[in-house]
């Protein structure tokens, strides 16, 4: 069972470069997330999903954008990156916010410069 | 304002030692889990709860739902579970601490 996946892992950007994170589930979960984690704070949700087409901002949805073509996958886009998007992101999938638990990927490790 | 504080942020131990790490909230919640992130790595959830107190090996969580707190007791530690430990509870979305940052040296 691959669980949720990430790609790229790592990557260099400079500002104003364009880039989509991949996320992918294989356990038909209907959530999914994506956070970013920065040093001495907790994770913050960006955009998440709640179904195949279906996108919402988090808490720090700005310069971002989503989309949930399929159920198994959710991308993250950033359209011009700029160096305070430099985090490493973490995407979840789960079967729902209520007593579920969320299960995450490895986290992907974004520089930009 | 942080919703969930988690104390301490820092904790060094010797290797074989009970360690205890707190949770506290401000929000009504539905669950509290409790989370454990490797250096450079993913995280795992290690336990979910919704009252009383679950076991599983070494972990032990609580928690107290009228004050608020939780707790991730770790019984005769050991250097593999050096890790951040992540305190996070659902209501009508997930707040996450900021993580407690655990070295056990041998």
């Amino acid at each position: 069972n691959a669980g949720v996946t990430q790609t790229p892992k790592f990557r260099v950007l400079k500002t104003g470069q364009s880039m989509t994170l991949l996320c992918a589930q294989d356990m038909n979960h209907e959530y999914m997330y994506w956070y970013r984690q920065d040093p001495g704070m907790g994770l913050r949700l960006i955009h998440y999903s709640v179904g195949e087409g279906t996108t919402a901002k988090g808490e720090v949805p700005d310069g971002y954008n989503v989309s949930r073509l399929k159920k198994q996958n959710f991308l993250l886009g950033l359209e011009s990156a700029a160096p305070s998007q430099t985090s490493v992101y973490f995407c979840a999938s789960g079967q729902g916010v209520v007593n579920q638990p969320q299960h995450f990927g490895d986290g992907t490790r974004l520089s930009i410069l | 304002k942080n919703e969930v504080e988690q104390s301490p942020q820092n904790l060094t131990a010797q290797e074989g030692e009970f360690i205890t790490i707190n949770c506290s909230y401000s929000v009504g919640i539905s669950a509290l889990h409790w989370l454990q992130q490797h250096p450079g790595g993913g995280i795992v959830s290690l336990f979910m709860l919704s009252s009383g107190k679950k076991k599983h090996g070494r972990l032990i969580a609580t928690i107290n739902i009228q004050e608020k707190h939780s707790s991730l007791h770790i019984t005769a530690s050991h250097p593999r579970d050096s890790a951040v430990y992540i305190c996070a509870v659902t209501g009508n979305q997930f707040y996450f601490g900021t993580g407690t940052s655990l070295t056990v040296i041998p």
